[in-house]
């Protein structure tokens, strides 16, 4: 069962536009969400993460959207730059545990 | 700091072998997590350490799995026997608290011929 889905595989956006990746999730015990983004033969790296108590955080060209009544999240990144091209996972992680559980991610291409 | 540090980076082996990863969390890291990624799954919790004791193995897949983590520094996952199936890329991350941030290693990349 999964618990965190990200269900485009993939995202082909142009140079300049506005890119938005989304994340839903099941359980409602989560509280915690993060973005990590993974370039080719490399770990994961932290990107954003937003607190159920918020439902917009924002740093720099990037937004994460926390809708709690849909259990869904968004990525927005503007403007996309082809330097964003990577395979971006959302996680998500319930208040006294301490493990996060990562979506299947998806892989962003931004075109020049 | 180094950041985490996982080795080898690409292991090669035959089906029936046993294989050992290594992983060395960021120093004042209490906890240490490992993970597989395969493009079905994604990247799945195998299991989690706090302060060198394990709390969570419940997504190791099977018995041939196993993981221990002697001192503060240094972990190990091994695989005994190997299997095809088990190709995969696996990471180590370490972060100092729940609720923080994780910091992967670079992955080691496995292939079971």
């Amino acid at each position: 069962d999964q618990q965190v889905k990200q269900n485009s595989p993939s995202l082909s956006v142009q140079e300049g536009r506005i890119s938005i990746l989304n994340c839903d999730y099941t359980n409602s015990m989560f509280d915690y969400f993060l973005w990590y983004k993974k370039y080719p033969a490399e770990g994961p790296t932290f990107l954003i993460s937003i607190s159920s108590i918020k439902d917009k955080n924002e740093d720099g060209r990037f937004t994460v959207f926390l809708n709690k009544s849909a259990k869904h999240l968004s990525l927005h990144i503007v403007p996309s730059q082809p330097g964003d091209s990577a395979v971006y996972f959302c996680a998500a992680s319930a208040q006294g545990t301490y493990k996060y559980i990562f979506g299947t991610g998806t892989r962003l291409k931004v075109l020049a | 700091d180094a950041g985490v540090i996982q080795s080898p980076r690409h292991e090669v082996t035959e089906m029936g072998q046993e294989v050992t990863l290594r992983c060395k969390p960021i120093s004042g890291h209490d906890y240490l997590f490992w993970y597989r990624q395969t493009m079905m799954r994604g990247l799945e919790l195998l299991i989690y350490f706090n302060n060198n004791v394990p709390i969570d193995d419940s997504g190791m897949p099977e018995d041939r799995f196993s993981a221990k983590m002697p001192n503060a520094s240094f972990s190990t996952l091994k695989i005994q026997p190997s299997e095809p199936r088990d190709s995969a890329v696996y990471f180590c991350a370490s972060t100092p608290g729940p609720q923080y941030e994780q910091y992967f290693g670079p992955g080691t990349r496995l292939t079971v011929t």
